[in-house]
């Protein structure tokens, strides 16, 4: 069965930085290109960013360019999104999801930028 | 960047209902248009993919259609399980991908 679990969501202060990990399971990790997308309360869904499988392509969404870094370790089958200057408009559940179409999302982490 | 914008942005409906929404885009996307289904509190999960595929598992009452700049999503007996806001998500060349602002099915 297929899973994606994200983790590190959280508080943090406008300006300040903070990390996101999906943790995979159920499929080879290393064959599939790999995606984060977000959603604000109450909101619809924005794409953020993607990764190849092997990182040769990396795609940002120009509201996160220069903030946000896409990354992932095929040997800890994880994905990661560094966020740094966070702002109050990057509050968010963020989702991993796997490929095109995306057919496995995971539940989702809760970042809130707030003072 | 593409931008999609669906219509209508609400419907009321009763169960039984045949629905219809739409996905326009800015610029022709061929038929990489996908549909997704969000329930309250769920992640989305994928309906159709390439315009027009139904995902493995979806109810043959999922249709989807279109290409070019123009897509519709027809639920074609609408179920009470069915109500949740549905996107379009185009993905035509390499990213930005962008999604539609979605449409909400609520209970007449």
């Amino acid at each position: 069965e297929v899973q994606l679990v994200e983790s590190g969501g959280g508080l943090v202060q406008p300006g300040r930085s903070l990390k996101l990990s999906c943790v995979a399971s159920g499929f080879t990790f290393s064959n599939y290109g790999m995606n984060w997308i977000r959603q604000a309360p109450g909101k619809g869904l924005e794409w953020v960013a993607y990764i190849s499988s092997g990182s040769s392509y990396i795609y940002y969404a120009e509201t996160v360019k220069g903030r946000f870094t896409i990354s992932r370790d095929n040997a800890k089958n994880t994905l990661y999104l560094q966020m740094t200057s966070l702002r109050s408009e990057d509050t968010a559940l963020y989702y991993c999801a796997r490929e095109l179409p995306l057919a496995y999302w995971g539940q989702g982490t809760l970042v809130t930028v707030s003072s | 960047n593409t931008v999609m914008t669906q219509s209508p942005t609400s419907m009321f409906i009763s169960v039984g209902d045949r629905v219809t929404m739409n996905c326009k885009a800015s610029q022709n996307v061929g038929t990489n248009v996908d549909w997704y289904q969000q329930k309250t509190g769920q992640s989305p999960k994928l309906l159709i993919y390439g315009a027009s595929n139904r995902y493995t598992g979806v109810p043959d009452r999922f249709t989807g259609s279109g290409s070019g700049t123009d897509f519709t999503l027809t639920i074609s007996n609408m179920q009470a399980e069915d109500l949740a806001v549905y996107y379009c998500l185009q993905y035509n060349y390499n990213p930005p991908w962008t999604f539609g602002g979605g449409t909400k099915l609520e209970l007449k």
